[in-house]
């Protein structure tokens, strides 16, 4: 059974970076059958996309966060990590690192709050 | 990017009802449309994928339908586990975008 799971600070302060990462297990992030995907959800909002790596490094991102995002792969440990730069407060949400393949998202971690706050 | 625009935001109903939702995508988008179900403080779980596919050990009360741009999630008997937010998404073209929720009570 695949399992993900994030980490990294739950509080990060206005103008700083954002850093996660993704642990996954039961499975390898190798996979040539698989994106590794982050979504990201404000408090009572709806889910937003953020972008995703395959193994080959290349990299998708959404459009409206293009130019603050960067996803990265680390085979060696079966890791993916999320850098979201120059944060306000409207990066506050749950993140969730997720696994796609064959068209839809199946397997989620559990999510892990950030706060962007001074 | 393609807009998903779920009907109705939220619903109220019993246990044993027949429920459904839509999701309308702002073209077409043929059958890349997959649901998920979300409870209070978990991660969104896929249901159905390709508009009709139902995910592995999903309780097959629930199904969905549709292709170009008209979508439909119904839940045939409503159990008391059914109650949380459901949410579309589409596949079809990158950003990948999904609905903005149904919320699912019980009356």
């Amino acid at each position: 059974q695949v399992q993900l799971q994030e980490s990294g600070p739950g509080l990060v302060k206005p103008s700083q970076t954002l850093s996660l990462t993704c642990t996954v297990s039961g499975g390898s992030i190798s996979s040539d059958s698989h994106y590794w995907t982050w979504i990201r959800q404000p408090a009572g909002k709806g889910l937003e996309w953020i972008g995703r790596i395959y193994i080959s490094g290349n990299t998708n991102y959404n459009p409206s966060l293009t130019s603050r995002v960067s996803i990265s792969l680390d085979t060696s440990k079966n890791q993916f990590s999320l850098k979201l730069s120059s944060v306000t407060a409207a990066d506050t949400a749950v993140y969730y690192c997720v696994r796609y393949g064959y068209w839809y998202f199946d397997y989620w971690g559990p999510g892990i709050l950030v706060t962007v706050s001074s | 990017d393609i807009q998903m625009t779920q009907s109705p935001s939220s619903l109220s109903a019993s246990v044993g009802d027949r429920v459904t939702i839509t999701c309308r995508a702002s073209q077409s988008i043929s059958t890349y449309l997959n649901w998920y179900q979300q409870k209070p403080g978990t991660a969104p779980k896929l249901l159905i994928y390709a508009a009709s596919n139902l995910q592995s050990g999903v309780p097959s009360r629930f199904s969905g339908r549709g292709s170009g741009t008209d979508f439909t999630l119904t839940v045939s008997s409503l159990q008391p586990e059914d109650f949380a937010t459901y949410y579309c998404q589409h596949s079809y073209t990158l950003p990948y975008t999904f609905g903005q929720g149904t919320n699912l009570d019980i009356k």
